[in-house]
């Protein structure tokens, strides 16, 4: 079964650093989003992203954050200068069209910002 | 405003015995209603969905029930089994833009032999 996949996994980066997470949604996917979970907090929506730009985004994601679309398989979150509130869980996710098809996530990649 | 919220926050049970989870919403313009399950370190993985035209949507041992009238959602699954022990969200969209789900707090499912 097709699915996401993120990279890294675990990334533990010092307050101020800039990180980059990577993710390959799945290959006839159109639409991609990212979300955050806060360790024992619900799931939340950060940015989705179609045809080579944002269609709609949370007031979570502000200036420090942006998403790229290099080549044609990689979906990438850049935080410009993390914060300690940034760290979480974050979830890369694709579906193939935004009218009810189903959104499948990632495995998530695990924040630490220290 | 817009809320997704569940009813209880931890759930035990049986092996073999049905489970249900309960979601309240309040956004009366949400049309598409999905079910995640997450297992301890791992993504949302969808399990059933239902849109807001039908009340009810069966699957392989789960059923999702939809009422509109009071804003409720609610997740069945037959005959528990311990690979079902994670934490169930519902997650709700609103009309017209599939794009931003709203999830829910979340109901731990623990199964007991």
């Amino acid at each position: 079964e097709p699915e996401v996949t993120q990279t890294p996994s675990h990334q533990v980066t010092q307050m101020g650093q800039e990180v980059i997470l990577r993710c390959v949604p799945i290959s006839n996917h159109l639409y991609f989003y990212w979300y955050r979970q806060i360790l024992g907090q619900k799931v939340e929506f950060l940015v989705s992203f179609y045809n080579n730009e944002i269609s709609e985004k949370s007031e979570i994601f502000d200036d420090q954050f942006s998403v790229e679309r290099p080549d044609g398989s990689n979906f990438t979150l850049k935080i410009r200068s993390t914060k300690l509130e940034d760290s979480a869980m974050y979830f890369c996710a694709s579906s193939d069209r935004v009218s009810g098809n189903t959104i499948y996530f990632g495995e998530g990649s695990w924040l630490t910002v220290v | 405003g817009e809320s997704v919220g569940l009813h209880l926050p931890t759930l035990s049970v049986q092996e073999g015995d049905n489970s249900i989870i309960n979601c309240a919403y309040s956004n009366s313009a949400s049309d598409y209603f999905i079910w995640y399950k997450q297992e301890s370190g791992k993504g949302p993985q969808f399990i059933i969905d239902i849109r807001s035209n039908m009340d009810k949507r069966q699957g392989q041992r789960v059923t999702v029930l939809l009422n509109k009238t009071v804003k409720h959602l609610s997740l069945q699954i037959a005959a528990t089994q311990p690979g079902d022990s994670a934490v169930y969200f519902c997650a709700e969209a609103p009309s017209g833009g599939y794009n931003k789900l709203i999830f829910g707090a979340g109901t731990r499912l623990a199964v007991h032999p």
